[in-house]
């Protein structure tokens, strides 16, 4: 089960930002473990988008970013366009349960 | 480049058990933790367990303990995943995907593989 809690949803319209929260207590995120995020396209794969808090893989655009502070990760897509609707998850590693890894709960992105 | 492809769909009754395979390639097999993560239909993702393919070293998911077995085949880098006593909620989308180190993210993904099971 989820241990890191998103929003459901968050929409925007084309060329607004948008942040995504996820939220973790303090055997995860707020223990230093890195928060990564990944982007799930309708029907497809989930893909790496952020590494290590606020890395992005190459390919990914610069339109995305992520950031850290405290026990909470976020994620903030700028100037969001058509193509960024899908479903996006954080993940983390949390030292409480046996060294388990977590996945936050998903966000629904929406372009108006 | 670096791939994982995964084996087929399966359908399975209540109670029997389940293999899914992921063959990798394009990096050192041995170097990297392969671990499996399941997604049930229009729900999120949630981490079954990893592997160690040096060493067979596993860590499991409390939840998933006593059902799932995670094993390697290093002659020909591919790693298995087992899960038994299967039940309707175990209906998902199975993905492998490969561990570069806590500061690096899951990547890449397995084509993921649909288990459905039904009676």
């Amino acid at each position: 089960q989820s241990v890191l809690t998103q929003p459901p949803s968050v929409s925007g319209a084309p060329g607004q930002r948008v942040t995504i929260s996820c939220t973790g207590t303090s055997s995860n995120i707020g223990a230093d473990s890195d928060v990564h995020w990944y982007q799930q396209l309708p029907g497809t794969v989930p893909k790496l988008l952020i590494y290590g808090n606020k890395n992005r893989p190459s390919g990914v655009p610069d339109r995305f970013s992520g950031s850290k502070s405290g026990t909470s990760g976020y994620l903030t897509i700028t100037g969001l366009q058509a193509e960024d609707e899908a479903d996006y998850y954080c993940q983390s590693f949390d030292n409480s349960l046996s060294g388990s890894y977590v996945f936050g709960t998903g966000t629904k992105v929406t372009v108006l | 480049q670096m791939q994982l492809v995964q084996s087929g769909a399966e359908v399975k009754k209540p109670g029997a058990s389940m293999k899914v395979s992921c063959k990798a390639s394009g990096y050192t097999f041995t170097d990297y933790w392969i671990h499996w993560i399941r997604q049930a239909p229009g729900q999120g993702l949630e981490w079954m367990g990893w592997i160690n393919p040096r060493s067979g070293g596993t860590n499991y998911a409390q939840k998933f303990q006593g059902r799932v077995t995670m094993t390697t085949d290093t002659s020909s880098s591919t790693a298995y995943m087992e899960l038994s006593r299967l039940r309707s909620d175990d209906t998902a989308v199975y993905y492998c995907v490969r561990d570069p180190g806590n500061r690096w993210g899951f990547d890449p993904w397995g084509q993921g593989t649909l288990v459905t099971v039904s009676s």
